[in-house]
């Protein structure tokens, strides 16, 4: 069965502490992977799209990267507002030519 | 630019009536998307649209649950009729060039029934 899974759930870091959240996935066959940013009381905002393992995009102080089997999202020298939900997602091969499928999310709390 | 609009913002309503929620997707973009958030299943996709047209309605979870798209501009995502399990918010999303490019998504209708 294909899967995402999103780990920790939650992380607390205080400001300028680097670290990394995983997403990892089981799926026939990945299409894309996607990262999201959700902050509450709004939808996810796109934050980077990755193709193939080996495969990197930054953006500030965000970093994302792909193996075959996972994902990471890098965050340098985090500030108080990096704080958010961070959502993986993988569209997949399928019958279904639409397959997307959210991971649960890592909630990221930075503290000043 | 104007980003995904959905409305209305909240929802509450009684188990058994009929909700309405409505999309208008981002000038120019023929890739719409419905989504479902609870905290026990996460997001969901219930249904894709390209060029108005459904594509794929597997995440619809019931016969309950309608969508529409009569023109580019416009979407609704119908429950008739209601119930408590429902509860729940629901995205609806935009790009130009389907499910396997980024996505612009809407701030959601957090929808209650009581």
């Amino acid at each position: 069965e294909d899967q995402v899974t999103q780990s920790p759930e939650a992380l607390r870091l205080q400001e300028g502490e680097s670290s990394s959240l995983n997403c990892s996935y089981t799926v026939s066959g990945l299409r894309g992977l996607f990262w999201y940013r959700q902050d509450p009381g709004k939808g996810p905002e796109f934050l980077f799209t990755l193709y193939s393992a080996g495969e990197e995009k930054e953006k500030e102080r965000l970093k994302a990267t792909l193996t075959k089997k996972e994902s990471f999202l890098h965050i340098t020298a985090p500030k108080p507002e990096d704080s958010a939900t961070y959502l993986c997602a993988v569209q997949a091969d399928g019958s279904s030519a639409s397959k997307i499928i959210f991971g649960s999310g890592t909630r990221l709390s930075i503290r000043p | 630019d104007a980003g995904v609009i959905q409305s209305p913002r909240h929802e509450v309503t009684e188990m058994g009536q009929e909700v309405t929620l409505r999309c208008k997707p981002i000038s120019g973009h023929n890739s719409l998307f419905w989504y479902r958030q609870t905290m026990m299943r996460g997001l969901e996709l219930l249904i894709y649209f390209n060029n108005n047209v459904p594509i794929d309605d597997s995440g619809m979870p019931e016969d309950r649950f309608s969508a529409k798209m009569p023109n580019a501009s416009f979407s609704t995502l119908k429950i008739q009729p209601s119930e408590p399990r429902d509860s729940a918010v629901y995205f609806c999303a935009s790009n130009d060039r389907g499910p396997d490019q980024p996505q612009h998504f809407g701030d959601g209708t957090r929808l209650s029934i009581l």
